[in-house]
């Protein structure tokens, strides 16, 4: 089945505390993005990679960190987690020849 | 900067036309999309627009285009109870930077 996985789901973490949420993709797709979705303000994107090794900032990049090693995983870093970070986080891919972004399920995060 | 506008709520009946408006400001946008989000779900794409189109059809939704005025429209016909959801608008800039709206809550009235 064509998927975006996302893990963890939920994650309570506390100030600092570096985490990682992963994200994969088994459809192949050369764009993969990263956005939180905040209450009033929509979904923001995050960072985005057009392919292996090619990464770029959104709208709000600031306190996150990506990387693309292998084209089907897309991992987002949070170094130093702040409350200001608590959100739910979608990740999504799409194949460069299309329009039709993937989401994954979600990951909701707090940050004490 | 770049921005997508569209409003918070919209209350609909059964069965009537619901008309969820969004407006953009990037004159060089390539594609405008729909999505919908059901409550605890992702984003799932409805439908989208290349710029240099005016209008979209496809079953019950109908997608207008007005570059002119960067306004963007979606139309869903005979609205049922299965389409309340939040409904996001967004511009695609370039590569793959895309721009959403805040969305549009869709409520379904009996």
């Amino acid at each position: 089945e064509a998927q975006v996985t996302q893990n963890p789901r939920y994650l309570i973490t506390v100030t600092g505390k570096k985490l990682t949420v992963t994200c994969s993709q088994n459809m192949n797709h050369e764009y993969m993005s990263w956005y939180r979705q905040d209450p009033g303000l929509g979904l923001r994107q995050i960072y985005y990679s057009m392919n292996v090794e090619v990464t770029d900032k959104g709208d709000v990049p600031e306190g996150y960190k990506v990387s693309r090693k292998e084209k089907r995983n897309f991992p987002l870093i949070l170094e130093s987690p702040s409350p200001n970070q608590t959100s739910l986080y979608f990740c999504a891919s799409r194949d460069g020849t299309r329009n039709e972004q993937f989401f994954g399920p979600g990951t909701r995060l707090t940050v004490l | 900067g770049e921005d997508v506008e569209q409003s918070l709520f919209l209350s609909v009946r059964e069965g009537d036309s619901s008309v969820i408006n969004c407006t953009y400001t990037d004159s060089s946008s390539t594609y405008l999309y729909w999505y919908k989000q059901e409550p605890g779900a992702g984003l799932q794409l409805l439908t989208y627009i290349f710029s240099n189109m005016d209008m979209k059809q496809d079953q019950r939704l109908t997608v207008l285009l007005n570059k002119k005025d960067k306004h963007l429209s979606l139309r869903i016909a005979d609205t049922q109870t299965g389409d309340s959801a939040i409904y996001f608008c967004a511009e695609s800039i370039w590569d793959d930077k895309i721009i959403f709206g805040k969305g549009t809550r869709l409520h379904i009235l009996p």
